[in-house]
């Protein structure tokens, strides 16, 4: 069975620092990690995938994720936050059987502070 | 390019009531999602649909059901509305194989009466 587990409900910084949104998952064998963002009353935007190679994923408007297979993580960063990076964030892996859909997390709030 | 393009935004249903929730894939993407997104949680997956026909299901039941046209649009329907049923609906489409990112829609908000 797979499962994703997003910390925390909420994180809050200050425009101009950098973030950081955790992730962390459970998974049966090679893990394919994803990133989403919600923005009020939207549907989901792909933000970065982990497939394989390079443990420091780039991904849309700045965003990185960084690969710790030791510790199971999937963390998302952003070396700068945007008041408009505000928004409702997703972790996802993909489930290895049968329809390879995506299991989400929970959600994590991000508040960027001007 | 339109993305993934859902009707009807919003909708409100009585319970009891049937409904039915329409979605047309990316362009060139062949395999087609379904989502309920719960007020305050992630979304959960319903079913796929991939060569007009249903591949894998997730925990709901069989009042959710679905079709895939050849065009490879899909629609969702519910029957017997409850009250739980209410939720943002989510497609979701890509290409078929794991690797491949899957692009959702912007959603159709169900609220049941």
């Amino acid at each position: 069975a797979q499962s994703v587990a997003q910390p925390e409900d909420q994180v809050k910084v200050a425009e101009g620092n950098p973030l950081t949104v955790k992730c962390t998952y459970s998974v049966s064998g090679n893990p394919y990690l994803f990133w989403y963002v919600q923005y009020p009353n939207r549907g989901l935007q792909f933000l970065l995938k982990y497939i394989t190679g390079d443990n420091l994923v780039k991904g849309s408007y700045g965003f990185e994720a960084e690969f710790n297979k030791s510790q199971t993580s999937f963390h998302l960063k952003k070396p700068s936050a945007l008041v408009s990076d505000s928004a409702l964030y997703f972790c996802a892996v993909r489930v290895i059987t049968g329809a390879n859909n995506l299991f989400f997390g929970t959600g994590t709030r991000l508040t960027v502070i001007p | 390019d339109a993305g993934v393009t859902q009707s009807p935004t919003h909708l409100i249903k009585t319970r009891g009531q049937q409904v039915t929730l329409r979605c047309s894939p990316k362009s060139g993407h062949d395999t087609v999602s379904w989502y309920q997104q719960a007020l305050g949680q992630g979304p959960q997956f319903i079913f796929q649909y991939y060569e007009e026909e249903e591949r894998q299901r997730g925990n709901f039941p069989d009042r959710f059901s679905g079709h895939q046209f050849p065009n490879y649009s899909s629609e969702l329907n519910v029957n017997a509305l409850l009250l739980g049923d209410s939720a943002l609906y989510l497609c979701a489409s890509r290409t078929k194989g794991r690797g491949f990112e899957a692009f959702f829609g912007q959603g159709t908000r169900l609220t049941v009466v």
